[in-house]
């Protein structure tokens, strides 16, 4: 079945480091685009990036634009977020998701599979 | 950076009644919106693209409507399956953006 799986989280010092993996199975990963979303504790949902099926594009959300990148490697059906400079603000649980394309080939750049997601901590 | 605005923030509604929630763009999306429910503990699950139409496995008590700036989701008969966080949010543009979330609860 279409599955992803995140991993990568955990608890790390403001200002410092880590990179999220998403590893997709039961698709071509390859044909889709790709998010990462986020939920601080308690609130809702935020859009933090996309890149496009090939790579060719990617889209920020501004509070982390030049700390955080989004990148894929679609030889190993993976996903990544490289998280620079991490904030306090930046606490929350990570989840990637895919794009959906609907029956008539339309990309709806929503998101039709989630990950159960993965935690990050930015504290001292 | 286009606004959703989702109202009421928590939705009080008895078992087997409708519910009716609504979200507001701060400019046209024309139809790019989704509507997502999410349980505790749970990722979000896609019920509604292009504003109306159901993904798969979505059962027919759920439907969406508008275009533009005014959306609505309506929750036919709820269940107890029902009661969640639904968050709309608008793929128009870039950057994506999500509403604030509506709590439906038990009432």
């Amino acid at each position: 079945q279409v599955q992803l799986v995140e991993s990568g989280g955990g608890v790390v010092q403001p200002g410092g480091s880590l990179r999220l993996s998403c590893a997709a199975s039961g698709f071509t990963f390859s044909n889709y685009g790709m998010h990462w979303v986020r939920q601080a504790p308690g609130k809702g949902l935020e859009w933090v990036a996309f890149i496009r099926y090939d790579g060719s594009d990617e889209y920020y959300t501004d509070s982390v634009k030049g700390r955080f990148t989004i990148s894929r490697d679609n030889s190993r059906n993976t996903l990544y977020l490289q998280m620079n400079t991490l904030r306090p603000e930046d606490t929350a649980v990570y989840y990637c998701a895919k794009v959906f394309i609907t029956i008539f080939g339309v990309v709806i750049y929503g998101m039709d599979v989630w990950g159960q997601g993965t935690t990050v901590t930015v504290s001292s | 950076e286009i606004m959703m605005t989702q109202s009421p923030a928590t939705l009080s509604v008895s078992p087997g009644e409708r519910a009716t929630l609504s979200c507001r763009a701060s400019q046209s999306v024309s139809n790019n919106l989704a509507w997502y429910q999410q349980k505790p503990g749970q990722a979000p699950r896609l019920l509604i693209y292009g504003a109306s139409t159901r993904a798969t496995g979505i059962p027919a008590s759920f439907s969406g409507s508008g275009s533009g700036t005014e959306f609505t989701l309506t929750i036919d008969s709820l269940q107890s399956e029902d009661f969640a966080v639904y968050y709309c949010q608008q793929y128009y543009n870039w950057p994506l953006t999500f509403g604030g979330g509506t709590k439906v609860e038990i009432k």
